[in-house]
């Protein structure tokens, strides 16, 4: 069983459209964070959400908009696309934030 | 500000022997300090930690040691195998546990 699950895995779309990224856990964890890696590879943390409140709001363009129905998911809107935003997104989720665990991530790719 | 960054971006060792990654940090106040490693294709997966109150601690072939008055971490590796290979980064803990802040990543690269 995957504990924290992402889809899709790969996203290529155009630039103006809006897309969802979705993240479930099955670890029973009441914190899960959302995370871009870019080109170089660096992991910058985007938004961290704790039983549903959102706790965590790094300098995000408010075109990004993280919705968690309920403690297992949180998903990702991402509206007006641009090519800046392509890079891989991590969902993960702990209980204790040293100990998060990352999805597969996603490759969002806009062209 | 804040940074957390690496002295080195690619580190090739051979199988067998021992490998260290270096980090340095900036952040005082950081309860905890994390390795995590990347292989390709995945997410970053916890190694281990230490509290920043330690100066070692020690897992299963590996090693991390902090020392606190040069701001710098350390990953040492015993005997690298090929499975070894990966990006491993390390990160801070800051904010009461809520935020993760990771370092710019190391490319360990284990020949046979």
């Amino acid at each position: 069983d995957t504990a924290v699950s992402q889809t899709p895995k790969y996203l290529v779309t155009q630039m103006g459209n809006d897309k969802s990224i979705k993240c479930e856990q099955n670890l029973g964890h009441d914190t899960m964070y959302w995370y871009k890696q870019d080109s170089k590879k660096f992991l910058k943390i985007m938004f961290s959400y704790n039983n549903k409140e959102l706790i965590i709001n790094e300098t995000v363009p408010n075109r990004f908009s993280p919705k968690s129905p309920d403690k297992a998911h949180l998903n990702l809107h991402i509206n007006s696309l641009e090519l800046g935003d392509s890079a891989v997104y991590f969902c993960a989720s702990s209980q204790e934030e040293r100990k998060a665990f990352f999805g597969q991530g996603t490759r969002l790719t806009v062209v | 500000g804040e940074s957390v960054g690496l002295h080195l971006p690619t580190l090739s060792v051979q199988e067998g022997d021992n490998s260290i990654i270096n980090c340095a940090y900036s952040n005082s106040a950081s309860d905890y300090f994390i390795w995590y490693k990347q292989e390709s294709g995945k997410g970053p997966q916890f190694i281990i930690d230490i509290r920043s109150n330690m100066d070692k601690r020690q897992g299963q072939r590996v090693t991390v040691l902090l020392n606190k008055t040069v701001k710098h971490l350390s990953l040492q590796i015993a005997a690298t195998q090929p499975g070894d290979s990966a990006v491993y980064f390390c990160a801070e803990v800051t904010g009461g546990g809520n935020k993760l802040t990771f370092g710019t990543g190391t490319q360990l690269k284990v020949e046979l």
